[in-house]
């Protein structure tokens, strides 16, 4: 299985300011063929099932803002929100789409500082 | 857009069977890939498997030996069985689409608003 590990586990964030979550992969998730990471980003909200807001590392979901951000390629892989608003509280979850079983990285929880 | 929804037992004992539905709405299961992920409360998510409409199944290894996925394209329902439960499968259990392939999710991914398992007896 490739392992995805996300850091920090939670961050606390001043509005306004940026927030930044990491996940590393066991395995590179580049397609070779394609040139594209199997990355994706997710974002769920309490009592809600997740949302995806990136897919292939940097290419953002119809209608996600443009605050947040994906970049990264091989094993390491970032999400940025560039300014942080109230309504981006919610745990992040990286996932891998390269290989079965599919994997998701532990979470990582964005608060409000 | 398609919407999905889970249905089933919110309790099952120990040791027995989970089975759950997963209805589609506001569209075909046909043409796309299928799968179940499930939550623990106030935990991460894992994979359970994914069903394509001809049929085609895989699993995750931790869980092959117990759990089976099964596709009515007649009624637009998808199942999923687990076998032997214990107290570690108590979970959100949610239906997801994905593409038409199973590592697409560049045509969307639709989640259901998931169903709460409890395993206790």
């Amino acid at each position: 299985d490739i392992v995805m590990t996300q850091s920090p586990v939670s961050l606390a964030v001043s509005l306004g300011e940026r927030a930044t979550i990491n996940c590393k992969s066991s395995q590179s998730v580049l397609y070779s063929s394609d040139n594209k990471n199997y990355l994706a980003w997710y974002q769920q909200k309490p009592g809600q099932p997740p949302k995806l807001l990136i897919y292939w590392a940097s290419t953002r979901e119809s209608g996600v803002p443009d605050r947040f951000s994906g970049s990264g390629s091989g094993t390491d892989f970032t999400l940025t929100v560039s300014s942080l608003q109230a309504e981006d509280v919610a745990v992040y979850y990286c996932q891998q789409n390269y290989d079965i079983p599919l994997t998701f990285g532990g979470g990582t929880k964005v608060e409000i500082k | 857009q398609v919407q999905l929804q889970e249905s089933g037992p919110g309790l099952v004992k120990p040791s027995e069977t989970l089975s759950l539905t997963c209805t589609v709405s506001r569209g075909s299961i046909s043409g796309y890939y299928w799968n179940w992920i499930r939550q623990p409360p106030g935990k991460g998510l894992e994979w359970i498997g994914y069903i394509h409409h001809s049929g085609n199944t895989n699993y995750n290894p931790s869980l092959k030996s117990r759990v089976r996925i099964s596709v009515d394209t007649i009624n637009n329902q998808l199942s999923l069985t687990l076998t032997s439960v214990t107290a570690a499968d108590t979970a959100v259990y949610y239906c997801v689409r994905h593409g038409h392939q199973w590592w697409t999710l560049e045509e969307g991914v639709d989640w259901g608003q998931g169903t709460l398992v409890t395993v206790s007896s």
